[in-house]
């Protein structure tokens, strides 16, 4: 089975700080990919950045960034220079060996003006 | 390029009802799933339509719960009889062949669910 875990229910940071957001999984799939959604308050989830499992590089998006530690099992996101409108649930999910999306429990990302 | 949209935004329901989701994808998007996120847990998946077919439903919870995808554009999702666990928001996601956009599924705004 394929798990995704975010350790983190609740992260806060200043305005214009940097912030990074937790998140391990599991899956014995050598083919997967790996997504940061984003769920403002009362709006649609989106997608914040995308990582293929294959790829070494690291995925950047702006002022988003992840860290893939692939041997760890990591994938953390990190936001520089934090906006207002950053403020969200963020969930970390994992795609491999199908379709289906498996998800995380979410972080909920404060920013304090 | 509209969006997924999904109808009703918010539903209450009392035990032993029926009730019943709407999910209009992205036009063009053959894929559509369902998920669902109970309070404090994670978003589950539940099933994946391609066109008209069901390829992938083993995150349906049990046989209260009928999925359908007619002509292959909009699906819904009917609960019959409603129990209390079924309370939660029930997300729709599309996307087109995945193996040519790496799994990007677009979220609907989600149905919030209650069961009294």
């Amino acid at each position: 089975a394929q798990t995704v875990t975010q350790s983190q229910p609740e992260m806060s940071v200043q305005e214009a700080e940097t912030v990074t957001l937790s998140c391990t999984y599991d899956t014995s799939e050598s083919d997967y990919y790996l997504f940061w959604y984003k769920q403002p308050p009362s709006r649609q989830m989106i997608l914040v950045i995308r990582q293929e499992a294959y790829k070494q590089q690291n995925a950047t998006e702006n002022r988003f960034s992840v860290n893939f530690q692939k041997a760890a099992k990591s994938f953390s996101l990190k936001i520089s220079d934090s906006q207002l409108g950053d403020a969200a649930m963020y969930f970390c999910a994992l795609a491999g060996g199908s379709e289906k999306l498996v998800f995380g429990k979410g972080t909920k990302l404060t920013v304090n003006p | 390029e509209a969006g997924v949209t999904q109808f009703p935004s918010h539903s209450v329901i009392e035990k032993g009802q029926t009730v019943t989701l709407r999910c209009d994808p992205i036009s063009g998007h053959d894929n559509l799933y369902w998920y669902r996120r109970v309070m404090g847990k994670e978003i589950k998946f539940l099933l994946h339509f391609v066109k008209e077919s069901k390829q992938d439903e083993s995150g349906m919870p049990n046989n209260r719960f009928l999925a359908e995808r007619t002509g292959g554009t909009y699906s819904t999702l009917k609960v019959q009889p409603a129990e209390l666990e079924d309370s939660g928001v029930y997300f729709c996601a599309s996307s087109q062949d995945f193996r040519l956009f790496a799994y990007e599924q677009y979220f609907g705004p989600g149905t919030r669910l209650t069961v009294t």
